[in-house]
């Protein structure tokens, strides 16, 4: 069975403190994701990684970064984390390029104070 | 670039009714793919159904189909026979074909809709 997990479900943390999100995927996928939820927005794509090592910007990279050093597990990296980054966050993997069917975790609800 | 559009932020339904929730897209390609989530209160995303933009039959799982209109660059998903565990958040989204793009999704608004027993 497809699973993708993520550290946190809910986290709290203060303005100006480094704030890593964790996802792990358990299906030896090539493609992994994080998106950001907010009401009346959808989700919109921070990064994406192809592969160890790769990574590619979204729609909305400013203010974040991210990490794969690893094949199963993707972080996401708010540098100094602002009020404006409380949000829901996604983590999702694809098997490859080629396939479409996105699995996605839990989510992690960050408030930042 | 490719956007969404879910007009309809809440619908609701009586149970056993059917609901079609409404998603209209702009792109300029020909070959893409369309599909729509489903986000239960448990906030796990579930994919509900898929559609091919080349295949003119409109797809179909089960209580829950597909209205593909690609000249009108509409796709409406319909729920017959509703049931209270419909209830959830509805997005709708769409993938590029190309390989470029990397099977990133672009997705809509979201349609929160309500099942009333």
């Amino acid at each position: 069975d497809v699973k993708v997990t993520q550290s946190s479900r809910y986290l709290v943390k203060r303005t100006g403190e480094k704030v890593f999100l964790e996802c792990v995927q358990d299906m030896d996928h090539e493609n992994m994701f994080w998106y950001r939820q907010d009401p009346g927005l959808g989700l919109r794509l921070i990064y994406f990684s192809y592969d160890v090592k790769m990574k590619e910007k979204g729609d909305i990279p400013e203010g974040y970064s991210v990490s794969r050093e690893k094949k199963e597990r993707f972080s996401l990296i708010l540098e100094s984390a602002s009020t404006n980054q409380t949000s829901m966050y996604l983590c999702a993997s694809s098997l490859s390029r080629l396939t479409d069917t996105q699995y996605f975790g839990p989510g992690t609800r960050l408030t930042v104070l | 670039a490719q956007t969404v559009t879910q007009s309809q932020p809440e619908m609701s339904v009586q149970e056993a009714e059917t609901v079609t929730l409404s998603c209209t897209y702009d792109t300029s390609e020909s070959d893409y793919y369309l599909f729509w989530y489903k986000q239960p209160p448990s906030r796990q995303m579930i994919l509900v159904i898929r559609q091919e933009a080349y295949k003119q039959q409109n797809a179909t799982e089960n209580r829950f189909s597909v209205n593909f209109q690609k000249a009108a660059k509409s796709f409406s998903l319909k729920i017959s026979d509703s049931q209270l565990g419909d209830a959830a958040m509805y997005f709708c989204a769409y993938r590029s074909a190309k390989e470029t793009s990397g099977s990133r999704l672009t997705f809509g608004e979201g349609t929160q809709l309500t099942v009333n027993p």
